[in-house]
């Protein structure tokens, strides 16, 4: 089946540092979403992107869509402590099922 | 703003033992979803269901049961656990259509642990 592989597994970054990321799938995806697990919480959506190519932006946050459909990235510019917590890449596998990534798990020190 | 609801919030259970998890949606969603989360391996599909009367089978899931209630609550049942079921549970839910179809809502999380 589908799987999502998430890199770096973990990072440890200064405060105001930028911080990038990336998800990789074994197939192509038309649709990727980005969460953010904060400790002791479920998942909240960041960011969603539909199309190859395509560049969005959520405040400090920005998210891109692979040219090849088969990857996505997420940078976070100037972090901040609160930006702590486990990012995860998500796409749909079929019309209703939802496939999550490994995580990348950020911490960020003062 | 309940959201989605789960319960129980934490729970440790001997080998062999069977429970259910409990989970409620108040956002009129189509779809639910179960989902286990351990340590480097993301969040994996249990089963989810895509309308009321309907269940599928995710990633991984043997050793699990699912009842669709109604629209609202969407249950997991562990029929005779086991130390590897040791996980943090997650219950999500979403619309099947229309803009705000690709944003998952979740759960706060069911921890569970087997011993």
């Amino acid at each position: 089946g589908q799987q999502l592989n998430q890199s770096p597994q973990s990072m440890f970054i200064q405060e105001g540092e930028d911080v990038s990321m990336n998800c990789t799938s074994s197939s192509i995806f038309n649709t990727w979403l980005w969460y953010k697990q904060d400790p002791g919480e479920g998942p909240v959506l960041l960011i969603a992107l539909y199309k190859a190519g395509e560049l969005t932006s959520n405040g400090r946050l920005t998210a891109q869509f692979g040219t090849t459909r088969k990857d996505s990235f997420l940078n976070i510019s100037a972090s901040i402590p609160s930006d702590v917590g486990i990012y995860f890449c998500a796409g749909p596998s079929g019309t209703y099922k939802y496939i999550f990534g490994t995580g990348t798990r950020l911490k960020v020190l003062a | 703003n309940a959201g989605v609801t789960q319960t129980p919030k934490f729970q440790v259970l001997k080998t062999g033992q069977s429970m259910t998890l409990q989970c409620a949606q108040d956002m009129n969603h189509n779809s639910m979803y179960w989902y286990r989360q351990d340590p480097g391996m993301g969040l994996r599909l249990i089963y989810y269901s895509a309308s009321e009367g309907t269940t599928d089978k995710g990633e991984v899931p043997n050793g699990y049961n699912v009842s669709r209630l109604n629209k609202r609550e969407f249950s997991l049942r562990l029929e005779s656990a086991a130390p590897s079921q040791t996980s943090v549970y997650f219950c999500a839910s979403r619309f099947n259509t229309g803009p705000s179809g690709n944003t998952i809502y979740f759960g706060e999380g069911s921890w569970l642990t087997v011993v």
